[in-house]
């Protein structure tokens, strides 16, 4: 069973940040937070993880609150492409474990 | 980046052939790889957990004389549908499991469709 709850969906506005909500409360201390999205009819997209400090790349950035319990992906400046599936997954990272995906979230992003 | 290849990318066949899809990590080792199956509207299901040298272990409802899966090096994994039927016809996908960092990439996906 997925351990997440995020929005069934979300609208957004072109330019504006996007900031998807994702609850994790059963959260253990060795699991990490990932994000990964799944542009319709392709394979899912990396996009960020983390353990517990917030993390930011070229595509996001992860906010992940002090007590591991919830976090939230940004997207600062949303674009039609970012319109996708979101999976927020909280996973071990160790050998010979698989991702589990939950249904996610369905962000679209309008002009 | 991290490239994982699937081949083909989508298939037609008629009911009762047998159907295999190739899943390649093109730049790092992946001693695991995971097969998962997404029909229309639906998330990700993983169907299977595929071990170079060994055997895969199956997620429970997935017939494994059904859905066969070879590991045979640290850089290929093959799923193969037999005696296929319109029931089977979904968009099947791979992750490969980085053995340096135990990140995982997935695949592009293939279509499958069994007439």
């Amino acid at each position: 069973d997925a351990k997440t709850t995020q929005p069934t969906s979300m609208d957004c506005a072109e330019g504006r940040a996007a900031n998807l909500p994702c609850n994790h409360s059963t959260i253990s201390g060795n699991e990490y937070v990932y994000w990964y999205r799944q542009i319709h009819s392709q394979g899912p997209q990396y996009i960020i993880h983390g353990l517990k400090n917030n993390e930011t790349n070229e595509m996001a950035s992860l906010i992940i609150t002090e007590d591991r319990k919830s976090s939230t992906l940004i997207l600062p400046h949303a674009t039609l492409r970012d319109t996708a599936v979101y999976y927020c997954i909280v996973q071990a990272n160790q050998a010979g474990t698989a991702l589990i995906f939950g249904k996610g979230t369905t962000l679209s992003v309008s002009s | 980046g991290a490239v994982v290849s699937q081949h083909p990318s989508r298939v037609i066949c008629k009911s009762g052939t047998s159907v295999k899809i190739e899943c390649r990590s093109l730049d790092f080792q992946a001693t695991t790889m995971f097969w998962y199956r997404q029909f229309p509207k639906q998330s990700l299901m993983l169907m299977a957990t595929s071990n170079e040298g060994s055997k895969a272990t199956y997620e429970q409802g997935v017939e494994k004389d059904k859905f066969l899966i070879n590991h045979a090096s640290l850089t290929l994994s093959t799923l193969t549908v037999t005696s296929a039927h319109p029931e089977d016809s979904s968009f099947y996908i791979c992750s490969a499991q980085r053995d340096s960092s135990y990140e995982q990439y997935f695949g592009p996906g293939t279509r499958l469709t069994v007439t």
